[in-house]
């Protein structure tokens, strides 16, 4: 059973700070993998989908790699800003019954300005 | 496209009593999800959908709870008779094939 693992549980940096969120997986025959963030209160938004043919994908001040053989992707936030506080979660799909998303519990950061 | 939509985005009731929660996914998109997220057990998928047809439904708690797609753009999900326990925030998502999943804002259930 493909359990999702995220670390640490809650992260606080000050503004203009670079940072790596965590998500490990133990199952490594996954389709692909979602990064997603969750304002308090509010549903979940995409922010970087990873095949499990791609290493890394990027958008705006994110980059997320992916690490299929050791069970690992990473989310790096360049130039943290207080609007990116959130929580984090990464979310896997299985090769067989993808339609399956795995999440994680969750990295809930706070950036001070 | 205005998102996955769903309403109601809170809803507070009485124990015993029947919650109908909607959900109308992104125009196109061929899956459709349900899931359940609370404090202890963070997310959990309730039920999917393609094509309108339940694929899995592995993931609800039991009988009291039901999910239906009358059609593409539409679905629901009812307890009944709704308990304490399933206070939680309720989300619809839906995806095109494999691509990504987007979500609702959420449906938050108080059963007193």
């Amino acid at each position: 059973k493909q359990e999702v693992t995220q670390i640490p549980a809650a992260l606080s940096v000050p503004e203009g700070e670079n940072l790596v969120l965590n998500c490990s997986f133990t199952d490594s025959a996954i389709y692909n993998l979602q990064w997603f963030r969750q304002d308090p209160g509010k549903g979940l938004t995409s922010l970087l989908l990873i095949q499990s043919s791609q290493r890394e994908q990027t958008s705006g001040r994110l980059n997320a790699s992916l690490d299929k053989s050791s069970g690992r992707s990473t989310l790096y936030i360049a130039a943290s800003q207080p609007g990116d506080s959130a929580t984090y979660l990464c979310a896997v799909r299985q090769d067989t019954g993808f339609q399956k998303l795995v999440f994680g519990t969750g990295t809930r950061l706070l950036v001070s300005p | 496209d205005a998102g996955v939509i769903q309403s109601p985005r809170h809803e507070v009731t009485e124990m015993g009593q029947e919650v109908t929660l909607r959900c109308k996914p992104i125009s196109g998109h061929d899956y459709l999800f349900w899931y359940r997220q609370t404090m202890m057990r963070g997310l959990e998928l309730l039920i999917y959908f393609n094509n309108n047809v339940p694929i899995d439904d592995s993931g609800m708690p039991e009988d009291r709870f039901s999910a239906k797609m009358p059609n593409a753009s539409f679905s629901t999900l009812k307890i009944q008779p709704s308990e304490p326990r399933d206070s939680a925030v309720y989300f619809c998502a839906s995806s095109f094939t494999d691509r990504e999943l987007f979500f609702g804002e959420g449906s938050r259930l108080t059963v007193l």
